[in-house]
Order: C-alpha cells, then sequence, then structure tokens
C-alpha cells in the first residue's frame, strides 16, 4: 500500500517556507526524499533510518516519527530551483528490498 | 561517469511484441531496481534485485520478467506487452540495499498501440 503525501501540491513565493508531509499504515525501517523536475530522473535527497540515522544533503532537513510511522520534509526559504515533484519512498519491515513510493507532490516557487 | 543507462529512450510499439529495455550500471551496485510512472501514481516497483541471481517481485510485477545474469545489467522483458504497460519505466541502483541512495536512470517512455 502506498504512502500518502500531503499536500498534493504547493504554490510559493521565494523565501518562503514549506513541510511536505509522509505517511504510512505500516511498520517502516526507512523513509526516503527524491525530488523530480519535469522531464528528468528523480534525484536523492535524503534517507533517514529507523534509529535516527539521516544520510543526506546539508541544505534539506527531514524528520522521521517512528511510532507514527510519518515523515516530514522541511523546505526553508525556498528557491526557485526547488520546484519539482516531490516524493517518499518507504522501506517496510519484513518486505525485502522492497521500496514503496507516494503519489507525489508537486511544489512550484515562484519569483 | 559514474551512471545508469537505458535503452531505448524512446519506444513505440503494438500489443503483444515482445520487447527487452535494458539497463546498466558502473558502479558495483548491488541492488537494481525497476519502475513504472504514471500520472497521479507516482512510482511504482515492479522487480528488484539484492544480487545477482537474486530477483524478486515488487508493487506491480505482472507482465514484466526481469533477469540478473551480471551484476551491471537488469533488463525488463515485457513478452506479451498490452496498452495498459504503456508507461515512463526508470532503473535505479544502490550500493547495497533499498536502504542507500538509489541513482536513477534517465527514463524509458513506452507507448504500446
Amino acid at each position: 500500500q502506498q504512502p500518502v503525501q500531503s499536500p498534493q501540491a504547493v504554490i510559493l513565493r521565494e523565501g518562503e517556507d514549506a513541510v511536505i508531509n509522509c505517511s504510512s499504515s505500516k511498520a517502516l525501517y526507512s523513509v526516503h526524499w527524491y525530488r523530480q523536475k519535469h522531464g528528468e530522473a528523480p534525484v536523492f535527497l535524503m534517507i533517514l533510518l529507523k534509529g535516527g540515522e539521516q544520510k543526506g544533503h546539508e541544505k534539506i532537513s527531514a524528520s522521521f516519527n517512528e511510532k507514527k510511522q510519518q515523515s516530514s520534509l522541511y523546505l526553508t526559504a525556498s528557491q526557485l530551483s526547488y520546484s519539482g515533484t516531490y516524493f517518499c519512498g518507504t522501506g517496510v519491515y519484513n518486505q525485502g528490498g522492497k521500496l514503496i513510493f507516494g503519489q507525489g507532490t508537486e511544489l512550484s516557487v515562484k519569483p | 561517469e559514474a551512471q545508469v543507462t537505458q535503452n531505448p529512450r524512446y519506444l513505440i510499439t503494438v500489443t503483444g511484441k515482445k520487447l527487452t529495455v535494458t539497463c546498466s550500471q558502473n558502479m558495483n551496485h548491488e541492488y537494481m531496481s525497476w519502475y513504472r510512472q504514471d500520472p497521479g501514481l507516482g512510482l511504482r516497483q515492479i522487480y528488484y534485485s539484492m544480487n545477482v541471481e537474486v530477483t524478486d517481485k515488487g508493487d506491480v510485477p505482472e507482465g514484466y520478467k526481469v533477469s540478473r545474469k551480471e551484476k551491471r545489467n537488469f533488463p525488463l522483458i515485457l513478452e506479451s506487452p498490452s496498452p495498459n504497460q504503456t508507461s515512463l519505466y526508470f532503473c535505479a541502483s544502490s550500493l547495497f540495499h533499498r536502504h542507500n541512495e538509489q541513482f536513477f536512470g534517465p527514463g524509458t517512455r513506452l507507448t504500446v498501440l
């Protein structure tokens, strides 16, 4: 079952902040975040692992609430280059190498 | 240059005509995976491979086959394509397993008439 992302779409002005949420009904071991620009492949942003370990880019921050099976991606002081579709991917316990992505959140940053 | 390559990038075919989409990575990654992307549905995993000769189903494996005979290659096979397999397909790889950063190929846009 796919995780649910919210909001589905958001429009920002440059410099504004945004939060994208990802929620799963399954027990999660990991949450991944990727960004995809129109016509391009998804690009890695961050991985959050159960137990608190994080791997990712310095300018991106995210949280993982292991009890609620939820993750949030925080985009601060947004720039035009932040525009794109953001996907969360979830690694579920006892599902081998499966990675299940959400439906995406479309983010537009305007000047 | 470290990369994941896919061929072909674009393909238009007809129902029932077998096709193969190739995927190759030059990073010595153990984990490889195929996804399809459809509007409003995000990325859905078709098959994945944890290592050579080890493959397993993702969420939408019906109508697809894969093989992993060499570490670098992970072809996706559609033995009898149907119009509902019209989609954008991505291959991805990561160092050890799904909990590592995945590197995506450029995508293959497939149209089945």
